[in-house]
């Protein structure tokens, strides 16, 4: 089965610092991953999402994340946190086993960004 | 364009009464997935359908709960009787069907408190 694993429940930058939070992944077969953000009291957005194309993917809001088979990881970055960044983020990994996107999530990264 | 709609938005409701949360997806999406969100067990996949027809629903917690999707445009969950411990988040999305690493559409949730 494949499951992801997400380093750090909570992660503190200070705005304008480097964004980076951490996602490993667990597959038997070259995976699907995304990153989705979830602001208070919303649903999730979807950030970027990798699907066997290019390795950096580039998202909304200035996040990029890089696929990393060697590492199998696919940590989520921002060069310049802004207030508005803080949020709980997802990492999730797709069973390609079916035609729909069956998503398994991690346990979530809460970010804040401080003055 | 309209996004999944979930209603009601919140629902509080006395231990043993049956609770009823809709769900309409977007146009044109053919598979619909319904999770839930606590502290404890954070993002779990309860059920999802492809064609209004159920795929899995390994993740329903107990007989207690209850999914239909009569159509393409609607799908209901139902708790009855429902108990304190079914308080979450209840969110329900769509996706197009067909490739796996097809994006997940979340609705605001459905926030159930059971007391």
């Amino acid at each position: 089965a494949q499951s992801v694993t997400q380093l750090g429940s909570h992660v503190s930058v200070s705005e304008g610092a480097l964004v980076l939070l951490r996602c490993n992944y667990s597959s038997s077969v070259p995976p699907y991953l995304f990153w989705y953000v979830q602001y208070p009291n919303q649903g999730l957005q979807l950030l970027l999402k990798y699907t066997s194309a290019a390795t950096l993917v580039k998202g909304i809001n200035g996040f990029e994340a890089e696929f990393k088979k060697s590492e199998t990881s696919f940590h989520l970055t921002k060069p310049s946190a802004h207030m508005s960044d803080a949020a709980e983020y997802f990492c999730a990994v797709s069973d390609k086993t079916g035609t729909a996107s069956k998503l398994t999530f991690g346990t979530g990264t809460r970010l804040q960004v401080t003055l | 364009d309209a996004g999944v709609i979930q209603s009601p938005r919140h629902e509080v409701t006395e231990m043993g009464q049956e609770v009823t949360l809709r769900c309409k997806p977007i146009s044109g999406h053919n598979s619909l997935f319904w999770y839930r969100q606590t502290m404890m067990r954070g993002l779990e996949l309860l059920i999802y359908f492809n064609n209004n027809v159920p795929i899995d629903d390994s993740g329903m917690p107990e007989d207690r709960f209850s999914a239909k999707m009569p159509n393409a445009s609607f799908s209901t969950l139902k708790i009855q009787p429902s108990e304190p411990r079914d308080s979450a988040v209840y969110f329900c999305a769509s996706s197009p069907t067909g490739d796996s690493g097809n994006t997940i559409y979340f609705g605001e949730g459905s926030w159930l408190t059971v007391v």
